[in-house]
């Protein structure tokens, strides 16, 4: 199974809103990761969040990372239409440094 | 352009076919990773290499191999194509515990 969970799957927004995303993961980590996907494309990395930290931001981006509860939230605000895309989690365990991915939650933002 | 080299981009193969998927990077990265996309499974990771010399298997390492041939390059090799290996698989590098620094543009393979 995999390391991390996102949820929602999907998420419908007006632009302008602010869109969150979770993710739960199940192992001990050294870092989160989140990234972007668009339709068709590779990966763009969007923020690295390591286990000792609690949150960090990047522009319009706000994460958080809970260790206790193994949980982690991505926030966008002020969405825009080029925000519509599939946000990915993804952990880097710490006893094998091992990469692995959530199954994404998909994000539709209307104009 | 410095990044993540995938080939080829698509792929038909029949049942029972062979294949390599070859992918280079010149970002000096000591680990790369293959994964495999499916529709609403996000990325599954097949193997990574975390330095040069060594393979570990991931999540879904059945009907893979691997060679890392050396620091740049690190192939992926389907020995007896299935219809169920049908998906997008992608290669990507990194430092040890530090971000992808890039994602190949993805082989879409297709098994017939």
């Amino acid at each position: 199974s995999q390391q991390g969970e996102e949820d929602p799957q999907a998420l419908s927004i007006q632009e302008g809103e602010n869109a969150t995303m979770n993710c739960s993961y199940k192992t001990s980590i050294n870092n989160l990761q989140w990234y972007r996907q668009n339709s068709g494309r590779g990966l763009v990395h969007l923020i690295l969040i390591r286990s000792n930290e609690r949150e960090k931001h990047s522009g319009r981006l706000r994460v958080t990372l809970d260790t206790s509860k193994k949980s982690s939230s991505l926030l966008i605000t002020a969405s825009r239409a080029a925000d519509t895309a599939s946000y990915f989690c993804a952990t880097v365990r710490s006893n094998d440094y091992k990469l692995s991915f959530g199954a994404g939650t998909t994000v539709t933002v209307r104009a | 352009n410095a990044g993540v080299t995938q080939t080829p981009k698509f792929q038909v193969l029949k049942t029972g076919q062979s294949m390599t998927l070859q992918c280079a990077q010149d970002m000096n990265h000591n680990s790369m990773y293959w994964y495999r996309q499916d529709p609403g499974m996000g990325l599954r990771l097949i193997y990574y290499s975390a330095s040069e010399g060594t393979t570990d298997k991931g999540e879904v390492p059945n009907g893979y191999n691997v060679s890392r041939l050396n620091k740049r390059e690190f192939s992926l090799r389907l020995e007896s194509a299935a219809p169920s290996q049908t998906s997008v698989y992608f290669c990507a590098s990194s430092r040890l515990t530090g971000p992808m620094g890039a994602f190949g543009s993805g082989t879409r393979l297709t098994v017939v």
